[in-house]
């Protein structure tokens, strides 16, 4: 069974941009969860995604924001880019919501210059 | 808001060495947590996980305790190999919120 794909894999972009993440979960699995991971502030939830409905949202400014398909492929989009935004940006699918084993893609790198 | 600590940054350990990574946590009403590997450009790896109703839970190689009187957890790693080597993450989650991730230990493993 093929693990979560993320697309793409590096990205650079200048300030002000926009930019736009993509995730392929494992089949079956119905919940995408995003993360934000920096040498700084380590891995912070961005929000999570089931059944093409945002059901939890973390501490992130509007800029953030995402979306999931009816097949739970989710992308995750973020306006107006600031170097700040500089990260790793990771997605993990799980079979549902709750206590269910969140299974990592390899992140997306995105550098803002 | 509320997070989950780890009390080390860095370990050190000999091959063959047993390894122990604690983490604090501070939400009394997380009921699951999870440990992470994560070695260089990759994304975390689930290692093991335990729910709230249990102490201690063994897998292949690695144990986890679980302590709710003072809100700790720890992995414990057997005969640490050079392959461990890699950030240790400590993960709580509390039903209907979201996964709270630690800030990560990095262990490393010298033979």
């Amino acid at each position: 069974k093929a693990g979560v794909t993320q697309t793409p894999r590096y990205l650079i972009k200048t300030r002000g941009q926009q930019v736009t993440l993509s995730c392929s979960p494992i089949s079956g699995h119905r919940s995408v969860s995003w993360y934000q991971q920096t040498p700084g502030q380590g891995l912070q939830f961005l929000f999570e995604y089931f059944s093409e409905t945002q059901r939890n949202k973390g501490n992130f400014p509007g800029r953030f924001s995402g979306r999931q398909f009816s097949n739970s492929r989710s992308e995750m989009n973020v306006s107006t880019l600031e170097l700040g935004d500089s990260a790793l940006y990771l997605c993990a699918s799980s079979l549902d919501r709750g206590l269910n084993e969140q299974f990592f893609g390899p992140g997306t790198r995105l550098t803002v210059l | 808001g509320e997070s989950v600590g780890l009390h080390l940054p860095t370990l050190s350990v000999q091959e063959g060495d047993n390894s122990i990574i604690n983490c604090a946590y501070s939400n009394s009403a997380s009921d699951y947590f999870i440990w992470y590997k994560q070695e260089s450009g990759k994304g975390p790896q689930f290692i093991i996980d335990i729910r709230s109703n249990m102490d201690k839970r063994q897998g292949q190689r690695v144990t986890v305790l679980l302590n709710k009187t003072v809100k700790h957890l720890s992995l414990q790693i057997a005969a640490t190999q050079p392959g461990d080597s890699a950030v240790y993450f400590c993960a709580e989650y509390e039903a209907g919120t979201a996964l709270i991730f630690g800030k990560g230990t990095t262990l490393s493993v010298s033979s």
